[in-house]
């Protein structure tokens, strides 16, 4: 089964500052990465997602996340942060066989200070 | 651009009343998702349908809840009677497919219960 750990519950950020949220997936086979932003009282968007190819992805909104098979991470990271990114993000881990089943972790709250 | 639609946004209610949310994901979307978000967690799948018929819905009370998706497009996920522990968030999503993989769900903004 997979699992999802995101070890951040808040981040605070200076606005123009750099960052990066971590998560960390289990799975037995090769995972289907996706990380969400969801701004409050809305539904999820998708910020991007991963599969095979190039370890590093590129987003929406300037976001990119790096693939590291050996430490089992998926980190979201955006070289300068806007107002406006204050969310909370989502990364889910989803299978590779069957129907498509994704497992979110807790999320993790980000704050923008000015 | 298509969205995900659901109703009512809000919904407040007493214990042990029936609630009833509804659905209606991206025309031609085959796939459509059932989501509880408790506040502070992610979200976690109630209920999975392929086009009309149910494809997982292991996470499903289904003592109370009851799902349906008659026509294969819009869907209603009930609770009967509903407890003070289904206060969350109810989302759905749909997706072209649903097969394993890089598939892309989107989701509507979905509906917040508080049950009194």
């Amino acid at each position: 089964a997979q699992s999802v750990t995101q070890p951040d519950i808040h981040i605070t950020v200076s606005e123009g500052a750099s960052l990066e949220l971590r998560c960390n997936y289990s799975y037995g086979a090769t995972p289907y990465l996706f990380w969400y932003v969801q701004s409050p009282g809305q539904g999820l968007q998708l910020l991007l997602k991963y599969f095979s190819g190039d370890t590093l992805v590129q987003g929406i909104k300037g976001f990119e996340a790096e693939f590291k098979r050996s430490q089992s991470s998926f980190n979201l990271r955006k070289p300068s942060v806007h107002w406006s990114d204050a969310a909370e993000y989502f990364c889910a881990v989803g299978r590779n066989t069957g129907f498509q089943k994704l497992v979110f972790g807790t999320g993790t709250r980000l704050l923008v200070s000015p | 651009e298509a969205e995900v639609a659901q109703s009512p946004r809000y919904k407040i209610t007493e214990k042990s009343q029936a609630v009833a949310f509804w659905c209606d994901p991206i025309s031609g979307h085959a796939t459509l998702y059932w989501y509880r978000q408790i506040l502070g967690q992610g979200p976690e799948l109630l209920v999975q349908f392929q086009d009309e018929s149910v494809v997982d819905d292991s996470q499903l009370p289904k003592d109370r809840f009851s799902a349906e998706r008659l026509k294969g497009v819009d869907s209603t996920l009930k609770i009967q009677p509903a407890e003070l522990g289904d206060s969350a968030m109810y989302l759905c999503a749909s997706s072209l497919q649903g097969l394993a993989g890089t598939e892309t769900q989107y989701f509507g903004p979905g509906t917040r219960l508080l049950v009194l």
